[in-house]
């Protein structure tokens, strides 16, 4: 079966920086995505990786590893705004975007 | 409009009613979605829709039905609304349906079936 782990909860303080994992079992690989979504807001496009390394973009970065079926999220300079939940979502051999529950980030003052 | 709308924002319906979820959008995507968003679970694709006139399965499909008359629309139907189908449902769409193309999310329908 298709499977997408990533942890439930994080909590981290305002300032610092948190790095959330995402591991994948699925049927094919056409990419990996990150989504935010704050709550009771739709889903906002984050960062998009089918190659391996890191991809940058402002204070955050998206790492993919396809030979572990690892990505990680990292975010710095952690802001109060940050406070959403993250999604990792593969999309498979079929072009289908398999999603995780999601990651809830609470941010600490 | 600018980017995706969908309607009503949130609804309360009896058992057995039929319902029908409205999604528009005007950034001429081609692919289209319908996902379900339940707590503690991922996204799950309803339906999907590759171009204007035609229309896919995805993961979670039984009690649901789409069609994509046009470019722009993509109305989702409940036939007989049970209380499973209780979720928040986001209509969503990406300029194609493979390849490196992020998907664009509407604001969503909370729907309690009673």
């Amino acid at each position: 079966g298709q499977n997408i782990d990533q942890p439930t909860e994080m909590t981290a303080t305002e300032g610092a920086i948190v790095q959330i994992n995402c591991t994948y079992q699925t049927s094919g690989f056409n990419g990996l995505f990150w989504y935010q979504q704050h709550a009771g807001e739709a889903p906002t496009f984050l960062s998009y990786n089918v190659l391996d390394g890191l991809e940058e973009k402002g204070r955050f970065s998206s790492f993919l590893s396809r030979s572990t079926g690892y990505s990680y999220l990292l975010l710095k300079e952690l802001q109060m705004k940050d406070s959403a939940s993250y999604l990792c979502a593969v999309m498979d051999s079929n072009y289908q975007l398999i999603w995780g529950a999601g990651t809830k980030l609470i941010i600490k003052p | 409009i600018a980017g995706i709308t969908q309607a009503p924002t949130s609804q309360i319906l009896a058992a057995g009613r039929r319902m029908t979820l409205r999604c528009t959008q005007d950034m001429r995507h081609n692919a289209m979605y319908w996902y379900r968003q339940d707590l503690g679970l991922g996204l799950r694709l309803i339906h999907y829709s590759n171009t204007a006139g035609t229309t896919g399965k995805g993961e979670v499909p039984d009690g649901y039905s789409v069609s994509r008359a046009n470019t722009d629309d993509f109305p989702l139907t409940l036939a007989s609304a049970v209380p499973s189908q209780t979720s928040v449902y986001f209509c969503a769409s990406s300029e194609e349906l493979a390849g490196v193309s992020e998907q664009f999310f509407g604001p969503g329908t909370r729907l309690t079936v009673l």
